[in-house]
């Protein structure tokens, strides 16, 4: 129990593009969802919390126009990277709550070209 | 702002030796501590957790001590294999943030055959 799926699990773009990054909770319902950034070789980094039905809550210094965040279902979060640029490239993962237990995906190597 | 400080970031140890990873933490609201283990490129699994109202919790070869006085908490593991190698992070949850965990620095637990 308590997986939790991501789509794509890596991606390639040109600088400019959007890339959009989904994040399914496969056998459970998720009212709440994080998006993490890491990279290489440190800790994650929280970039915000997604929540059902409401607006994202943004961490500290994380841009919310650029990173799009749609909870638009119990078990499905979308975060949208718009106008990538080379400095975004990094490991993106998200979790999602079950019984107070974050849960993780399997993470998103995007590189921005 | 919340804090978690983790040591050591690097840990080498034969195999069959045991392994000591601490952590502090600074908001004194946190009640949930749970330790995750990631390999290269995948995704953090959660190991063990803990959470405040107990002072140790152990699964096998792996064990959590708590201190909540001193705001500090322990991984152990006992009779390391080769396959214990990994990047082990401890987290410790945000006060009324919904689940919000911070993550500590990390620490890259080798075990040498």
């Amino acid at each position: 129990g308590a997986v939790v799926s991501q789509h794509p699990s890596w991606v390639i773009c040109k600088s400019g593009t959007s890339v959009k990054i989904e994040c399914r909770s496969l056998d459970f319902q998720a009212t709440t969802m994080f998006w993490y950034r890491q990279f290489p070789k440190q800790s994650l980094m929280l970039m915000a919390t997604s929540n059902e039905g409401s607006k994202a809550t943004y961490e500290q210094g994380v841009e919310k126009d650029k990173f799009l965040i749609n909870h638009a279902s119990l078990t499905l979060s979308t975060l949208t990277v718009t106008s990538a640029h080379p400095e975004d490239s990094s490991f993106y993962i998200c979790s999602a709550s079950y019984t107070d237990t974050q849960y993780f995906g399997p993470g998103t190597r995007l590189t921005v070209l | 702002g919340e804090n978690v400080e983790q040591h050591p970031s690097t840990l080498s140890v034969q195999e069959g030796d045991s392994a000591v990873i601490k952590c502090t933490y600074s908001d004194s609201a946190s009640n949930y501590f749970p330790w995750y283990k990631q390999e290269l490129g995948k995704r953090p699994q959660l190991i063990i957790d803990i959470r405040s109202n107990v002072g140790e919790k152990k699964d096998q070869r792996i064990a959590v001590t708590l201190n909540k006085t001193a705001k500090h908490f322990s991984l152990h593991i006992t009779e390391t294999q080769p396959e214990d190698s990994a990047v082990y992070f401890c987290a410790a949850s945000i006060g009324n943030q919904g689940g919000k965990l911070i993550f500590g620095q990390g620490t890259e637990l080798s075990v040498k055959p």
